[in-house]
C-alpha cells in the first residue's frame, strides 16, 4: 500500500526554527517533494531530494533518508507568512519522469508572535 | 514567470448535471495531471495524461470522468452526472519531462454539487 504520515499540525514562535517530519512506505519511489500550501490556495513547490542528504534553499532545507522512508523540512527565521499547510508527496516510480505525486496529509504549521 | 491556469474558479452545479472543468497548462511541459482536494482532506491524484492519451488513473477516476486535450493549450475534466461526493477543489498540474522536475499546480476549481 502506499502510506505518508506526517504530523497534523504544529505550532512554533516568530524567528525560531521548525522541523516537520515526514515517513513513508510506498510501492515506488523517484522522489520526495514538499509543497507548500496556504488555505484555500494551490500548493507550491518548495523543495525535491531524489537522493540521501541534505538540500538548502535559503531559508528552506529538505532532507531525505531512503533506507528509512524518512524526510524533513526544515524552516529557518520563521515569519509569520510561514503560516500554511505543508504537504510532504512522494513520486511514484514510472521510469523518470511523469510519476503521480502521493501527498500525505499535511502540516499545520501556526507560526505565533 | 509560467503558470498553469484553470477556469472557473467556483462551480455551482446541481446533482446529475455535467460539468468541464478547464486547464491551460505550461506551454512547454508535457505531462499533464488532475488532483482533488476535498475539505480538510489530502490531495488525492486522479489522472495523469501525456502524449495525447491517459498514462495512469486512480480509482476515484471512474466512468464518470473524462479528460481531453482538445486542442494544442486547453486540458479538461469533464464530470458527466455529478454526486454529492464529488464537491472538492480540482487541481491541474503539468510538469516537464526530466528527472529533476516539479509538478505546477493551478489556482484550482472549488466545485460545489448541491
Amino acid at each position: 500500500g502506499q502510506n505518508i504520515d506526517q504530523p497534523t499540525e504544529m505550532t512554533a514562535t516568530e524567528g525560531a526554527i521548525v522541523q516537520i517530519n515526514c515517513t513513508y512506505q510506498t510501492s515506488g519511489f523517484n522522489g520526495l517533494f514538499w509543497y507548500q500550501q496556504h488555505a484555500g490556495e494551490a500548493p507550491t513547490f518548495l523543495s525535491y531530494n531524489v537522493l540521501d542528504g541534505l538540500e538548502e534553499k535559503g531559508r528552506f532545507s529538505s532532507f531525505l533518508s531512503r533506507s528509512k522512508g524518512y524526510s524533513y523540512l526544515l524552516l529557518k527565521e520563521l515569519q509569520m507568512k510561514d503560516s500554511a499547510s505543508y504537504l510532504c508527496a512522494v513520486r511514484d516510480k514510472r521510469g523518470n519522469q511523469g510519476g503521480k505525486l502521493i501527498f500525505g496529509q499535511g502540516t499545520e504549521l501556526s507560526v505565533k508572535p | 514567470e509560467p503558470e498553469v491556469t484553470q477556469t472557473p474558479s467556483h462551480q455551482v452545479t446541481q446533482m446529475g448535471q455535467e460539468v468541464i472543468l478547464r486547464c491551460v497548462p505550461i506551454s512547454n511541459h508535457l505531462y499533464f495531471y488532475w488532483y482533488r482536494q476535498i475539505l480538510g482532506q489530502k490531495v488525492e491524484f486522479l489522472v495523469s495524461f501525456y502524449n495525447n492519451e491517459i498514462s495512469e488513473k486512480s480509482e476515484i477516476f471512474d466512468d464518470q470522468f473524462s479528460v481531453e486535450r482538445p486542442d494544442g493549450s486547453n486540458f479538461t475534466l469533464k464530470i458527466r452526472s455529478t454526486k454529492l461526493e464529488d464537491s472538492a477543489m480540482y487541481f491541474c498540474a503539468s510538469s516537464d519531462p526530466g528527472v529533476n522536475t516539479e509538478a505546477f499546480f493551478g489556482q484550482g476549481t472549488r466545485l460545489t454539487v448541491v
